[in-house]
């Protein structure tokens, strides 16, 4: 199974602010993907990651407001931007596979990171 | 639009058996996923379904069928610990993506 890392593990930020998340992975994978669970809700795909090429928004979500990099196959980093209360949720990133062919279809989440805009 | 259903809220008792049906009806399908999420926690892994039928694995079962856009999650000899929100989650394309249903928040009593 993949190991994933996120950076901060929470923040408290001031409204106006930027906040930038990052993904570490213990095995290259080709697609990330970074998910946003506001509180008391479900997971809401942001966009996906691919190396090497920009990033794919899902409805709703753009790139001004969450930029993504994608440098190599084992690292990502979202950032919130110019931040408001709105944005205060859990943000996760997320990868496909172990690198075994049981594994394959399996998604391993991050820990998350939490964060409180104030 | 993308629609992925299943209820809010299960109570059974420890010992007892409970399923948790999903419906759904999305633009793409590559399989279905269940995970489960403690409070506070990132989701973990259930299953995958991708063929109709029943898959089995320990005290957990899941089953689907496409054709009617079904599946349910079985939890077996249910413990205090199994108290957790179920999601269920579709793959819409072959790279992963996947879109979460609401969840559905199992309380397991003594």
């Amino acid at each position: 199974s993949a190991v994933i890392s996120q950076k901060p593990s929470r923040d408290i930020c001031q409204r106006g602010t930027s906040l930038t998340i990052q993904c570490q992975v213990d095995s290259q994978v080709t697609m990330m993907f970074w998910y946003r669970q506001q509180p008391g809700q479900s997971l809401t795909l942001i966009a996906t990651a691919n190396q090497g090429s920009e990033a794919t928004y899902e409805s709703g979500f753009v790139i001004d407001k969450f930029p993504i990099s994608r440098p190599n196959l084992t690292f990502s980093t979202l950032t919130v931007s110019n931040m408001s209360p709105e944005d205060s949720s859990i943000y996760l990133c997320s990868v496909e596979g172990g690198g075994t062919p049981s594994s394959y279809n399996e998604q391993f989440f991050g820990p998350g990171t939490r964060l409180t805009v104030l | 639009g993308q629609n992925i259903d299943q209820p809010t809220e299960m109570t059974a008792t420890e010992g007892a058996i409970v399923q948790i049906n999903c419906t759904y009806q999305t633009s793409g399908f590559n399989g279905l996923f269940w995970y489960q999420q403690h409070a506070g926690e990132a989701p973990t892994f259930l299953s995958y379904n991708v063929l109709d039928g029943l898959e089995e694995k320990g005290r957990f079962s899941s089953f689907l069928s496409r054709s009617k856009g079904y599946s349910y999650l079985l939890l077996k000899e249910l413990q205090m610990k199994d108290s957790a929100s179920y999601l269920c989650a579709v793959s819409t394309d072959s790279w992963g993506k996947l879109q979460f249903g609401a969840g559905t928040q199992v309380v397991v009593t003594p």
